[in-house]
């Protein structure tokens, strides 16, 4: 089952702080966070194993709520080059999904100068 | 350089036909993925392959086959039996499928569109 994403889409302003989400209805063991550019393949942001952790990366960190099966996206002070569909990707905790990691359904980002 | 690569990049095919894409990896990665992007659904999981000579059922398998002979490569067949194989295409890898270290290296893609 698919986490699901929300906003779908979001236009900022260069300088301007987005916040992406992403929900399962499953525990989960970890989340990871990917961008694809428009006719690219997608490229790893980050990784999170742990509830609560949080990691950054430049201006891009995100967090993670193991109890409430959630992770957020923090992007601030946005760049041009931030552009581009951002996908939350989860693996479930135990059961048979072992190393199965299943993506949500993207958040499109838009940043004008 | 080490990567992922998948051909043919775009393919145009008949209904009833089947056609092969392909996957090779020079990572040495254990793990394999096929993924189906189409606008609006993200990417979704076909098959996933842990280590050569397995591999499982992801989440929209129906209408599509794959097989892992070989470390390198992970082919995926769409087969006639998909009943709407229009779309965009990624395969990806990871060192293994151990939850953590399953960090993915995607491929550049390949458009299939059925006429």
């Amino acid at each position: 089952q698919q986490p699901v994403q929300s906003p779908q889409a979001v236009i900022l302003r260069e300088g301007e702080d987005a916040v992406i989400n992403c929900s399962s209805s499953k525990a989960l063991y970890s989340v990871h966070w990917y961008r694809q550019k428009h006719g690219e393949a997608p490229v790893f942001l980050m990784i999170l194993l742990k509830g609560g952790e949080q990691k950054g990366h430049d201006k891009i960190s995100a967090s993670f709520n193991e109890k409430k099966q959630q992770s957020s996206l923090y992007l601030t002070a946005s760049q041009l080059s931030y552009s581009g569909t951002y996908f939350c990707g989860t693996v479930n905790a135990g059961g048979t999904s072992y190393g199965k990691l299943t993506f949500g359904q993207g958040t499109i980002l838009t940043v004008h100068p | 350089d080490g990567g992922i690569t998948q051909s043919p990049k775009y393919l145009f095919r008949k209904e009833g036909q089947n056609v092969t894409l392909s996957c090779e990896q020079n990572l040495n990665h254990d793990a394999m993925y096929w993924y189906r992007q189409d606008p609006g659904q993200g990417l979704r999981l076909i098959y996933y392959s842990q280590i050569v000579n397995d591999f499982q059922k992801g989440d929209i398998a129906e209408g599509y086959s794959v097989s892992r002979e070989k470390k390198e490569s992970f082919p995926l067949t769409v087969t006639s039996a998909q009943k709407n194989p229009t779309a965009f295409y990624l395969c990806a890898s990871s060192r293994d499928s151990t939850p953590g270290a399953n960090v993915l290296t995607f491929g550049a893609g390949s458009r299939l569109t059925v006429l």
